[in-house]
C-alpha cells in the first residue's frame, strides 16, 4: 500500500482558499486517491476521490498531476466549520473483498475568524 | 443515507473485564471494520469482516476478537481489558461493489476508558 505524506497542521482564515497537498510517491496503477474529513468526536467522512486530473464536488476539488505522485485537496472559501483533520489515503477500490485503508495522522486544519 | 451506529459513546471499564462494543449498519454493506484511534497515530485497523461469520485480522488484532453473526452487526470484544486499550473505537461499513467510490461510512465512535 502506498504511503502518504501530508503536513501535520495548517492554519487559515475564514473566506480563504485552502490547499492541502499529499505526496504518494509509490502510488500503484490501480490506486485511487481518497480524502476524508474528521471533526472532533466524530468518525471520518468521505470528501472526495479521484484517479487523475481534476475532480470537483460540492465540498472540494481534488487536483492530481499526470504522474500521480501527489495530490492537492482544495477547499474554497473556508469557514470556521471546516476546522477538522483531513486524511489523504491511497488504495484500490473494493474488488469483491475490501479496500484496506491506511489512515495516517492527517492534516489538522484550523480556520480562524 | 447510510447509518452506522455504535452501542455506546462513552464507556468506562475496569482492568480484566470483558468488554463488548457493538456496531450496526443499515445499508446491507458486505464489509465492516473496527479501528482504534489514538492521538498522533491516526486510525489503526483492528479487524475487518467481508461477510457473515468471516473475519480477517488488521494491523493490531492482539487483545481483541470480533463476531459477525448477522450481516448488519459487527461486534468487537476485548477479552480482558487492559489500560493500554483505552482509546476511541470506530466502526465502519462499506459496500463490496466495484462501482462508485467504495467509501467507508463511519459510526460516531466509542470512547473507552479502562481503569
Amino acid at each position: 500500500l502506498a504511503k502518504t505524506t501530508q503536513p501535520i497542521s495548517m492554519d487559515s482564515y475564514e473566506g480563504q482558499e485552502v490547499n492541502i497537498t499529499c505526496s504518494h510517491n509509490n502510488i500503484a496503477t490501480n490506486d485511487y486517491i481518497t480524502w476524508y474529513q474528521q471533526f472532533p468526536s466524530q468518525g471520518p467522512r468521505f470528501i472526495i476521490q479521484g484517479y487523475k486530473t481534476k475532480v470537483t464536488n460540492e465540498v472540494a476539488s481534488l487536483f492530481i498531476p499526470a504522474d500521480r505522485k501527489s495530490s492537492t485537496l482544495s477547499l474554497p472559501r473556508v469557514s470556521l466549520s471546516d476546522t477538522a483533520v483531513y486524511y489523504c489515503l491511497v488504495g484500490e477500490r473494493g474488488q469483491g473483498g475490501y479496500n484496506k485503508l491506511i489512515f495516517g495522522a492527517g492534516t489538522r486544519l484550523a480556520v480562524h475568524p | 443515507d447510510v447509518k452506522v451506529t455504535q452501542s455506546s459513546r462513552y464507556l468506562v471499564k475496569r482492568t480484566g473485564e470483558k468488554v463488548f462494543l457493538e456496531c450496526v449498519q443499515d445499508m446491507d454493506h458486505e464489509n465492516m471494520f473496527w479501528y482504534r484511534q489514538d492521538p498522533g497515530l491516526g486510525l489503526r485497523l483492528i479487524y475487518f469482516s467481508y461477510d457473515v461469520k468471516m473475519k480477517e485480522k488488521g494491523d493490531i488484532p492482539e487483545g481483541y476478537s470480533v463476531s459477525r453473526e448477522k450481516k448488519e452487526r459487527f461486534s468487537l470484544i476485548l477479552e480482558s481489558a487492559s489500560t493500554n486499550q483505552t482509546s476511541m473505537y470506530l466502526c465502519a461499513s462499506q459496500t463490496a461493489g466495484t462501482s462508485g467510490y467504495n467509501e467507508q461510512f463511519f459510526g460516531p465512535g466509542t470512547r473507552l476508558t479502562v481503569l
